[in-house]
């Protein structure tokens, strides 16, 4: 059985101070997948890490994704405001679309 | 391209009652799936298609029943509500070779007393 474990699930933050999120996950997987929600929305893509070594970028997040550790990480650099959301990583079954496995997600705060 | 869209927004059910969430999406998208998403936690598969006329159960699909009859539409059937049934449901759609990252819809919060 495939787990998804994200720590921390809880981050309070400073404004302009950086953070990482980490996503563990148990078994071999192809894809894995970042995703951002704001509360009472959807989840919307942030980013797709298909193979070993592969980083994404998007102004002051940045993905990572180690498929030997099984880790995969969300770096947050001086963080602001607008990035307080919870993020999920999830990782794809068998690498089937659709059949993805989330994790509990991690609560950021970024505090003035 | 409207993308995602799922009907009803809100539902409040009585136990016992049965009721379809709709979903459709209009990105040609082979994939799709249904989440359901508790209080404080990820979302959990609860049934999924790899395309028209094939379907697949995920990780809770007890309750629940999918049909595909077409690539656009993917509703979802609770047969008799149960209060463990209250949740945030999800419909997603993906399409593989693009990278395999689903977009949600809007979603429908279902309570049922």
């Amino acid at each position: 059985e495939l787990k998804v474990e994200q720590n921390p699930l809880f981050l309070s933050m400073q404004e302009e101070k950086n953070y990482t999120i980490y996503c563990n996950y148990s078994t071999t997987s192809d894809r894995l997948y970042w995703y951002r929600q704001d509360p009472g929305k959807s989840l919307e893509s942030l980013f797709v890490l298909l193979s070993n070594g592969a980083v994404k970028q998007e102004g002051r997040l940045m993905a990572s994704l180690d498929t030997k550790a099984r880790l995969s990480t969300l770096h947050i650099t001086a963080a602001v405001h607008d990035l307080s959301a919870t993020y999920f990583c999830a990782v794809d079954r068998n690498t089937n679309a659709g059949k993805s496995t989330f994790g509990d997600g991690t609560t950021l705060t970024v505090k003035p | 391209n409207a993308g995602v869209t799922q009907t009803p927004k809100f539902q409040v059910l009585k136990t016992g009652q049965s009721m379809t969430l709709q979903c459709a999406q209009d990105m040609n998208h082979e994939y799709m799936s249904w989440y359901r998403q508790d209080p404080g936690m990820g979302l959990r598969l609860i049934h999924y298609s790899v395309g028209a006329g094939i379907t697949d159960q995920g990780e809770v699909p007890n309750g629940y029943n999918v049909s595909r009859s077409t690539t656009e539409d993917f509703p979802l059937r609770l047969l008799s509500a149960a209060p463990s049934q209250t949740s945030v449901y999800f419909c997603a759609s993906s399409y593989s070779l693009a990278g395999g990252e689903q977009y949600f819809g809007p979603g429908t919060r279902l309570t049922v007393t």
